[in-house]
């Protein structure tokens, strides 16, 4: 299930799942989204990304689905391991844009 | 190679110290930031340098001074810092190219902790 509060949005799925991980962003002028996986400790490690003339996007394990009519971006991830357990960050930037703006971040449990 | 590399890996300073954080990619990446991250909060950035100028300054207070030697190097000088300033700093880099926004991708950050 999902919650959010104070602490960082949990998402606890079982492992061997598929995990949906949902993003809302805030500009209608952003071109450029990308997913980024961060472990305790570590920095931001990228997983996925997505530009505007695109809906869909797959990778390895991973894809992303952009919905530009509400503004909303999805990272789904097949059959999930204990190895994906960490927090997901997404971004987004304006055309050409250095200045990455990202979203708050959703954490990802994976229960045996 | 997607290597962003930071030194020191952690540091703890008082208020008085001056200090330096480092940052090193060799991927022939012109642009590279500074990202500063609170606990349980996303990267804020702080810096961004575009061929060795600075070309972003998120009014970012003046005790942090960033620096870039070359292409492949990026800096953050520290004075005079404030207990709040405690945070993981971030260094990232990207082609910067003219087709359109590029993946920045990160180090591994500095834990920084001011006493």
């Amino acid at each position: 299930g999902e919650s959010v509060g104070l602490h960082l949005p949990t998402l606890s799925v079982q492992e061997g799942d598929n995990s949906i991980i949902n993003c809302a962003y805030s500009n209608s002028a952003s071109d450029y989204f990308i997913w980024y996986k961060q472990e305790s400790g570590k920095g931001p490690q990228f997983i996925i990304d997505i530009r505007s003339n695109m809906d869909k996007r797959q990778g390895q394990r991973v894809t992303v689905l952009l919905n530009k009519t509400v503004k909303h971006l999805s990272l789904q991830i097949a059959a999930t391991q204990p190895g994906d357990s960490a927090v997901y960050f997404c971004a987004e930037a304006s055309p050409y844009g250095q200045n990455f703006v990202f979203g708050p971040g959703t954490r990802l449990s994976v229960l045996p | 190679d997607t290597e962003v590399t930071q030194t020191p890996k952690h540091l703890v300073m008082g208020m008085t110290n001056k200090k330096s954080l480092k940052c090193e990619q060799h991927m022939g990446h012109r642009a590279m930031y500074w990202y500063k991250q609170k606990a349980k909060k996303p990267p804020e950035l702080m810096f961004v340098y575009s061929y060795e100028k600075l070309s972003i300054n998120e009014s970012v207070p003046s005790r942090f001074s960033p620096e870039c030697p070359n292409s492949s190097l990026l800096n953050l000088h520290l004075h005079a810092l404030q207990p709040e300033d405690s945070a993981l700093y971030l260094c990232a880099s990207s082609q910067d190219s003219s087709g359109g926004t590029d993946t920045q991708y990160f180090g591994p950050g500095t834990r920084l902790t001011v006493l």
